[in-house]
């Protein structure tokens, strides 16, 4: 147990579809992230939030959405994916921004779009 | 963008051998991290390191930051099945916020 959560752990969509995964840390960080793992790829950073106001978009379709209502949530909204956007998405946590600081992880979602 | 590079990409080996995973990349990096990842669950950092040619030692498992801080090493002496997992390295440069990780070694310690 990290101190971040995430739900729902498995989620299949349609392209169709309109989710939203959603992430919560217990660890009173300033600082919350979005990533994409992909088999057999590095972890690619997707979003960074910092003190609730997005400082990272990198590069990111507009199917997804971050949203950061508050220091201890975060979400991702998804929205018309396509079949190559099925993978684990990760969210994590830390004190700063700085990389220096230990970020922690929850455990993913897995997204399967069909 | 910094690429990281980890060799070798799989790795099995029997219980009480020792193994070393390698993380190389051509750009310097203010610090480097290693993470491990178990299956259905996200990574978990085991050590940072942040000066050139430091050796860090975590019971079993040895880092060891390269002198120019372009690369890593992590070793497993008398591997246990519970080492099982996927082996992360991630940097960033001393004037980047973003972490950049490699992709990973998988190491399968069989009883």
């Amino acid at each position: 147990e990290t101190g971040v959560t995430q739900t729902p752990r498995h989620l299949v969509m349609g392209m169709t579809n309109k989710k939203s995964l959603k992430c919560e840390q217990h660890l009173g960080h300033n600082a919350m992230y979005w990533y994409k793992q992909s088999a057999k790829k590095p972890l690619e950073l997707m979003f960074v939030y910092s003190l609730e106001e997005r400082v990272e978009n990198n590069s990111v379709p507009s199917r997804f959405s971050p949203e950061c209502p508050n220091s201890s949530h975060l979400f991702l909204h998804l929205h018309t994916l396509q079949p190559e956007d099925s993978a684990l998405y990760l969210c994590a946590s830390s004190q700063d921004r700085n990389p220096s600081y230990e970020q922690y992880f929850g455990p993913g979602t897995r997204l399967t779009v069909t | 963008t910094q690429l990281l590079e980890q060799s070798p990409q799989f790795l099995s080996i029997q219980e009480g051998e020792n193994l070393t995973v390698y993380c190389n990349s051509s750009s310097v990096f203010s610090s480097l991290q290693w993470y491990r990842q178990e299956p259905g669950e996200g990574p978990v950092l085991l050590v940072t390191v942040v000066t050139g040619g430091e050796v860090k030692k975590l019971k079993r498992l040895t880092f060891q930051f390269g002198d120019a801080r372009k690369d890593s090493s992590l070793h497993i002496t008398a591997a246990q099945t519970g080492d099982t997992g996927l082996y992360l390295c991630a940097g960033a440069a001393s004037n980047d916020y973003k972490l950049s990780f490699g992709a990973g070694t998988t190491v399968t310690v069989r009883a």
